[in-house]
C-alpha cells in the first residue's frame, strides 16, 4: 500500500514568484491536512480538506491556499513568496475526519522549499 | 487554546536503555486525542503511539508505550531498550476531537543514542 506522496520534494524559488505543491493521499483516505515546519516555529497547521472542502485553516495569511480534487488528491499554493516562506511543508491523509478509531494521520517526506 | 509542552530539547541515551520523553498538554475538551510522532533527517513523520482522552489504558506498540496521567495532563513517551536507530526528532502532538484532523505539535525532543 503506497503512503502518502508530496511532489516535488525540493524546490527554489526567489521573492515574489508563487509555488504550487502537490499531495497524494493514501488510497481509500479522503482527508489531507497540511502543515507547515520551520526552526523557528515549528509544526504548524496550514489548513484540511476533505471530500473536495476546506474543514479547517490555519493563521496563516491569505498567500496561502489549497484546494483538493474528486480523487483527493490536493494541492497547496502560496503566492507572492517571501523569505520568511522557506519551510518544510507536510502533508497528511487520514481515513476517517474524527473520532472512531485513532484516526490517525500518516504524513508524506515533505516539500522543502527555500525562498530566496 | 490547546497548547503541548516538551521541556526536553535533547536527550543523550546509551544504547539499550530505556528513556522516556516528556509531555505536557492543556485543553479545556474533555475529548482528544495525544499522537507521538518520530521524524528522521529524512523530515517524514512517523506515526508512533496514539492515547484518547477516554481510553482506561495506557496505549502500547511494540517497544513504544505512552504514560498516560489524565489528571496532570502529561503523556511522556516511554521507549524501552533503545536502539540506534530511534536517533531522531520526537514530537507530542494533540487533536481536540471538534478540530477534526487539526494538530497542535509541542517543539520537540531530539534524541541521540550513542553505542
Amino acid at each position: 500500500k503506497a503512503g502518502v506522496t508530496q511532489t516535488p520534494r525540493y524546490l527554489i524559488k526567489t521573492r515574489g514568484q508563487q509555488v504550487t505543491l502537490s499531495c497524494s493521499p493514501i488510497s481509500g483516505h479522503r482527508s489531507v491536512s497540511w502543515y507547515q515546519q520551520t526552526p523557528g516555529q515549528g509544526l504548524q497547521f496550514l489548513f484540511e480538506y476533505f471530500s473536495e472542502t476546506q474543514r479547517n485553516k490555519g493563521n496563516f495569511p491569505g498567500r496561502f491556499s489549497g484546494r483538493q480534487f474528486s480523487n483527493s488528491r490536493s494541492e497547496m499554493n502560496v503566492s507572492t513568496l517571501e523569505l520568511g516562506d522557506s519551510a518544510l511543508y507536510l502533508c497528511a491523509s487520514s481515513l476517517e475526519l474524527a473520532g472512531v478509531g485513532t484516526g490517525e494521520l500518516f504524513f508524506g517526506e515533505g516539500s522543502r522549499l527555500t525562498v530566496l | 487554546a490547546q497548547k503541548i509542552t516538551q521541556t526536553q530539547p535533547g536527550m543523550f541515551v546509551q544504547e539499550k536503555e530505556a528513556v522516556t520523553l516528556d509531555c505536557t498538554y492543556d485543553t479545556s475538551d474533555p475529548s482528544y486525542g495525544l499522537f507521538w510522532y518520530k521524524q528522521p533527517s529524512s523530515g517524514e513523520m512517523i506515526f508512533l503511539i496514539y492515547q484518547g482522552s477516554y481510553d482506561q489504558q495506557n496505549a502500547t506498540e511494540g517497544r513504544y508505550s505512552l504514560n498516560f496521567q489524565k489528571a496532570r495532563k502529561s503523556a511522556n513517551l516511554v521507549i524501552s531498550a533503545s536502539q540506534l536507530g530511534d536517533s531522531a526528532m520526537y514530537f507530542c502532538a494533540m487533536r481536540e476531537t471538534k478540530g477534526a484532523q487539526k494538530l497542535v505539535f509541542g517543539q520537540g525532543t531530539r534524541l541521540t543514542i550513542n553505542p
